[in-house]
């Protein structure tokens, strides 16, 4: 079965520092590969998105996201945090075969401090 | 911007009661799922909908669920007799197209069951 990991349920920056959140899948065949992120009492906005195409992938917010097969990962990155980076991001594997449900990992909250 | 919307915000229901969640999916879009998220947990996949049928459903997705399409831009969710575990936010999603593409998600609906 396909599932995502997400490594640091918190992670705390400083504003104007890297921001580096871990995403790990388990997939027996090339997934599709997403970041979504959560502000508070809002819903699920797509940050980027991997479909087999260019293995480096920029997003919206300055984020971009690199899909790596030997480590089966998918970390999210940004050089450079700002206070309103601060939300719940989720990454989520499309499994092959399925009318494109999502299957997600459990979240890491980004707090961003001056 | 299209974007999903789901009524209401919140719902405050006493455990047997039915609920109706309502979605109204992005009006060009074909595919349409509910996703649910326990307070301090994953998003989780519920089950997605096409061509007036359900297209895949997971192990939560029991007897005491149903979706429907009642008109051409309502979908919603009905959970028959409503139990304390039910208690989560609720969201509803679409898509355009079969291959992987973007889900956009709604708001979500909190649902509280006394």
């Amino acid at each position: 079965a396909q599932s995502v990991t997400q490594l640091g349920s918190h992670v705390s920056v400083s504003e104007g520092a890297l921001v580096l959140l871990r995403c790990n899948y388990s997939s027996s065949v090339p997934p599709y590969l997403f970041w979504y992120v959560q502000y508070p009492n809002q819903g699920l906005q797509l940050l980027l998105k991997y479909t087999s195409a260019a293995t480096l992938v920029k997003g919206i917010n300055g984020f971009e996201a690199e899909f790596k097969k030997s480590e089966t990962s998918f970390h999210l990155t940004k050089p450079s945090a700002h206070m309103s980076d601060a939300a719940e991001y989720f990454c989520a594997v499309s499994p092959s075969g399925g009318y494109n449900k999502l299957i997600f990992g459990a979240g890491t909250r980004l707090a961003v401090h001056p | 911007e299209p974007e999903v919307t789901q009524t209401p915000s919140h719902q405050v229901t006493q455990m047997g009661q039915e609920v109706i969640l309502r979605c109204v999916p992005i009006s060009n879009h074909l595919y349409f799922y509910w996703y649910r998220q326990i307070l301090g947990q994953k998003v989780e996949f519920l089950v997605s909908f096409y061509n007036n049928e359900i297209s895949e459903k997971s192990e939560i997705f029991d007897d005491q669920f149903s979706v429907e399409r009642p008109d051409g831009s309502n979908f919603t969710l009905k959970i028959r007799s409503t139990k304390l575990e039910d208690s989560a936010m609720y969201f509803c999603a679409s898509s355009e197209g079969r291959n992987r593409g973007e889900q956009f998600f709604g708001p979500g609906t909190r649902l509280t069951v006394l």
